[in-house]
């Protein structure tokens, strides 16, 4: 069965750094989606990614948040200046319009 | 309240017996989802049901879906322990071209050998 691939599933970062989080959405869908969960809380929608742009994004996403799909294939979420509280699992997720969605396994993401 | 809440919180049965997950809603739906997540793990999809649909089943699953009362139930019949895991509900509601899932609280099931 087709799987969203995100790498590494667990990154540790300085506060101050800046993180990339990586994702391999499944080929043929059109929809590429970020949320995240901070521990022991809801997961909380990020951005939705489609036609080579953004198409909603949520006031989480500021602008030290940014998206990219550089080669085709690969769907990038970077943080510019990592705080703490931007300590959670974050989770890639695609889909093709009217079915299910299909989320990686997530990467934990800590900084200290 | 916010969009997809679960309830209850927290369900601890035994082996065998039913378990039943409720969530609510507030805004019009295109449709709604459940997940499973084991502790700490990724999202796992369980069962998408339209806003046009009442029931549906898959293997040990019931889902249901009141559009007039926005809520829906997760059935798990014959719960096993590896059932245990956190359970959300998340809505989808289609605007333009691509849409974000608003997921609730969670409902921590845990089934006891």
């Amino acid at each position: 069965e087709p799987e969203v691939t995100q790498t590494p599933s667990h990154q540790v970062t300085q506060m101050g750094q800046e993180v990339i989080l990586r994702c391999v959405p499944i080929s043929n869908h059109l929809y590429f989606y970020w949320y995240r969960q901070i521990l022991g809380q809801k997961v909380e929608f990020l951005v939705s990614f489609y036609n080579n742009e953004i198409s909603e994004k949520s006031e989480i996403f500021d602008d030290q948040f940014s998206v990219e799909r550089p080669d085709g294939s690969n769907f990038t979420l970077k943080i510019r200046s990592t705080k703490l509280e931007d300590s959670a699992m974050y989770f890639c997720a695609s889909s093709v319009r009217y079915y299910g969605y299909t989320f990686g396994s997530g990467t934990r993401l800590t900084v200290v | 309240s916010q969009q997809g809440e679960e309830d209850p919180q927290a369900l601890s049965i035994q082996e065998g017996e039913n378990a039943t997950m409720n969530c609510s809603y507030k805004t019009s739906i295109n449709n709604l989802q459940w997940y499973r997540q084991n502790s700490g793990r990724g999202l796992v999809h369980l069962i998408l049901i339209r806003s046009n649909e009442r029931e549906k089943h898959s293997g040990r699953l019931r889902v249901t879906l009141d559009t007039s009362k926005k809520s829906s139930s997760l059935l798990i019949t014959a719960s096993r322990a590896a059932d245990t895991a956190s359970y959300f509900c998340a809505t989808d509601a289609w605007e333009t071209s691509g849409s974000r899932l608003t997921f609730g609280e969670g409902t921590q099931l845990t089934v006891n050998p």
